[in-house]
């Protein structure tokens, strides 16, 4: 069971070029996210889709673009990629659990570097 | 602001002993609080939720605690090993503002 995967695992990228993070599940989750986590600052939501055909901006949506393709996939896009995006990109699916709560499977993560 | 705190520095007990990690939050009323575990270069994996009506909830040797009134909650492993070094991060949930993360407290337990 795959769970949630990401791609690519590693980036770098010079500043201005652009690029897409590609996340896909196999759960059946009505729900995904895009986080970023920085030393010290924690998981920080980028943008989230509770649906098939919804998005949703979180915290830090400037810089960033987001597609939900379908059920199963949900990518991010850096346009033009700067420097302050360097940093670790979680996506994450849920599905409303038995108590009403949404509870996050996450994958292993994209670090990117922005030069 | 809404602003949750966790320990940035990390813990480092004894194996055998219990680990107890803090979280606390300000400007928030949320209906409910996970917990979960990240280790190095991998993703976070939930662990435990506790909801606002419930002062706390176990899981073989983890506890939770959940104290709206203090707006913290504790997370406790009891008899802890090497494996459960890690860090750990709370999130509480607030309706308006989705599950919101912590910055987190790595634990490292010595044998």
């Amino acid at each position: 069971n795959a769970g949630v995967t990401q791609t690519p695992k590693f980036q770098v990228l010079k500043t201005g070029q652009s690029m897409t993070l590609q996340c896909a599940q196999d759960m059946n989750h009505n729900s995904m996210y895009w986080y970023r986590q920085d030393p010290g600052m924690g998981l920080r939501l980028i943008y989230y889709s509770a649906s098939e055909g919804t998005t949703d901006k979180g915290e830090v949506p400037n810089g960033y673009n987001v597609s939900r393709l379908n059920k199963r996939e949900f990518s991010l896009r850096l346009e033009s990629a700067a420097p302050s995006q360097t940093s670790v990109y979680f996506c994450a699916s849920s599905a409303v659990s038995l108590s009403g709560a949404n509870v996050l499977t996450f994958g292993a993560g994209s670090r990117l570097t922005v030069l | 602001s809404q602003k949750i705190e966790q320990n940035s520095e990390a813990l480092n007990i004894q194996e055998g002993k219990t680990a107890t990690l803090t979280c606390n939050y300000t400007n928030y009323s949320p209906a409910y609080l996970q917990w979960y575990r990240q280790d190095p270069g991998r993703g976070p994996v939930f662990l435990l939720l506790i909801r606002e009506n419930e002062k706390e909830k176990r899981k073989e040797r983890l506890k939770v605690t959940f104290d709206t009134t203090l707006k913290q909650s504790l997370f406790h492993i009891t008899a802890s090993q090497p494996a459960d070094s890690a860090t750990y991060l709370c999130a509480p949930y607030n309706a308006g503002n989705m599950l919101t993360f912590g910055g987190g407290t790595r634990l490292m337990v010595k044998p």
